[in-house]
């Protein structure tokens, strides 16, 4: 597509159930970051997905978060049982070189997920 | 960790006039990046500098590097209402495949 597309674009759950939010990245882009990002705060990195390699997961908070990404492209980050403090903004990039040094990111619109 | 200060957090003034903002980082870079972020969503690239260039420009936007005092700024001339937005700086470090992103500025251009 033209763009990164993030579904949904927000999204409202009850504290204790399981959330997935999508990621369809620029085709072609090998890249594939998630950050999410709370009120007035900066970007928190939480993963990274490269071409066919392992995942960098080392800014996942906690073992209640995991992603996916299938076939080099779509990527779902899913989120077992939501707590607030899950609540923020969940954004997705994707980039066309290996890695940062070459370019910027293309991000998406994000998922504003707030927990009740 | 490399995280990125940014000063001020936030920044109004007069259509017409320019805008500072000033990011501030610890370990070496390989380069540096300045986004703009509308109403808490997505993140629009504006400016890449490389750890050995000094100054870059687009259109509006002059940003500068000093790798001796780990900073950077972005300078945006004759700003308009439409500028408006948070700015971010992100670090691109050693081999780390992901950004690191400041803290942000809040601008708001009056008109």
């Amino acid at each position: 597509g033209a763009g990164v597309s993030q579904s949904p674009s927000n999204k409202v759950t009850e504290k204790g159930k399981d959330v997935e939010l999508r990621c369809d990245p620029i085709s072609g882009h090998t890249a594939l970051y998630w950050y999410r990002q709370s009120l007035g705060q900066g970007l928190e990195f939480l993963i990274y997905f490269q071409g066919n390699s392992a995942p960098d997961k080392s800014g996942l908070p906690s073992d209640r978060f995991s992603a996916e990404r299938t076939g080099g492209s779509v990527s779902t980050l899913t989120i077992q049982r939501t707590q607030q403090e899950d609540s923020a903004v969940y954004l997705c990039a994707s980039s066309l070189v290996r890695d940062s040094l070459g370019g910027g990111y293309t991000f998406g619109s994000g998922t504003r997920l707030t927990v009740v | 960790s490399q995280q990125g200060e940014e000063d001020p957090q936030a920044l109004s003034i007069q259509e017409g006039e320019n805008a500072t903002m000033n990011c501030s980082y610890k370990t070496s870079i390989n380069n540096l990046q300045w986004y703009r972020q509308n109403s808490g969503r997505g993140l629009v690239h504006l400016i890449l500098i490389r750890s050995n260039e000094r100054e870059k420009h687009s259109g509006r936007l002059r940003v500068t590097l000093d790798t001796s005092k780990k900073s950077s700024s972005l300078l945006i001339t004759a700003s308009r209402a439409a500028d408006t937005a948070s700015y971010f700086c992100a670090m691109s470090s050693g081999s780390a495949r992901q950004l690191t992103f400041g803290s942000g500025t809040q601008l708001t251009v009056l008109p």
